[in-house]
């Protein structure tokens, strides 16, 4: 699978401030994903983006399918501190029955 | 909600076990995947499966197989466990095509 790159790799914020993390591929991707996962559980899809260019918010969260297909970035507006957790960028494709390529991930902590 | 289940948490095992992880969806989905994560490396494709007993592998197949012998259940094999698969394990499930993944909580195997 293709390797993506996610940064930062960690943020330690305080409650209140705005966080923005982003992916960058090598290849083209025909859906952008964002997952959140917390200590112990799964991931949980938290935004899926389907065309280049869609902007796409969830709450507090808004992120973009880059222009070129090869990027996406994830913005979290006034962090609390349940938005602690890692979170994940995927992209998917075709070449691999649409299995999710994974970024590394970000981890998040949110001080009160 | 899609429920993606697996049937342990937590499993400790001896060097040279045959371990089978059991993961079920109650969503009709005909996508399954066995992931394996990592610190540092993210979440690692190892099998997948687009149809009853239909399989395809991932980035990191070596020393694992996969069963599925209907559509709501998919198991990963490990022949004979050895240290280095301790690791978190986690199912997903989609639909066919541009379908976001959907998780399980994860199985946390430890291989002594």
């Amino acid at each position: 699978g293709q390797q993506l790159n996610q940064s930062p790799q960690s943020m330690f914020i305080q409650e209140g401030e705005d966080v923005s993390m982003n992916c960058t591929s090598s290849s083209i991707f025909n859906t952008w994903l964002w997952y959140k996962q917390d200590p112990g559980e799964g991931p949980v899809l938290l935004i899926a983006l389907y065309k280049a260019g869609e902007l796409t918010s969830n709450g507090r969260l808004t992120a973009q399918f880059g222009i070129t297909r090869k990027d996406s970035f994830l913005n979290i507006s006034a962090s609390i501190p349940s938005d602690v957790g890692i979170y994940f960028c995927a992209g998917q494709d075709s070449n691999s029955g649409y299995a999710l390529n994974f970024g590394k991930g970000t981890s998040l902590l949110v001080t009160p | 909600d899609v429920k993606v289940t697996q049937s342990s948490r937590y499993l400790v095992k001896r060097t040279g076990e045959k371990v089978f992880l059991e993961c079920v969806q109650d969503m009709d989905h005909e996508n399954m995947f066995w992931y394996r994560q990592d610190p540092g490396l993210g979440l690692r494709l190892i099998y997948f499966s687009y149809d009853v007993k239909m399989k395809e592998k991932g980035d990191i197949p070596e020393g694992y197989s996969v069963s599925r012998e209907k559509k709501e259940r998919f198991s990963l094999i490990l022949e004979s466990a050895s240290t280095n698969q301790t690791s978190m394990y986690l199912c997903a499930s989609s639909f066919p095509g541009r379908s976001p993944l959907h998780f399980g909580n994860g199985t946390r195997l430890t291989v002594t």
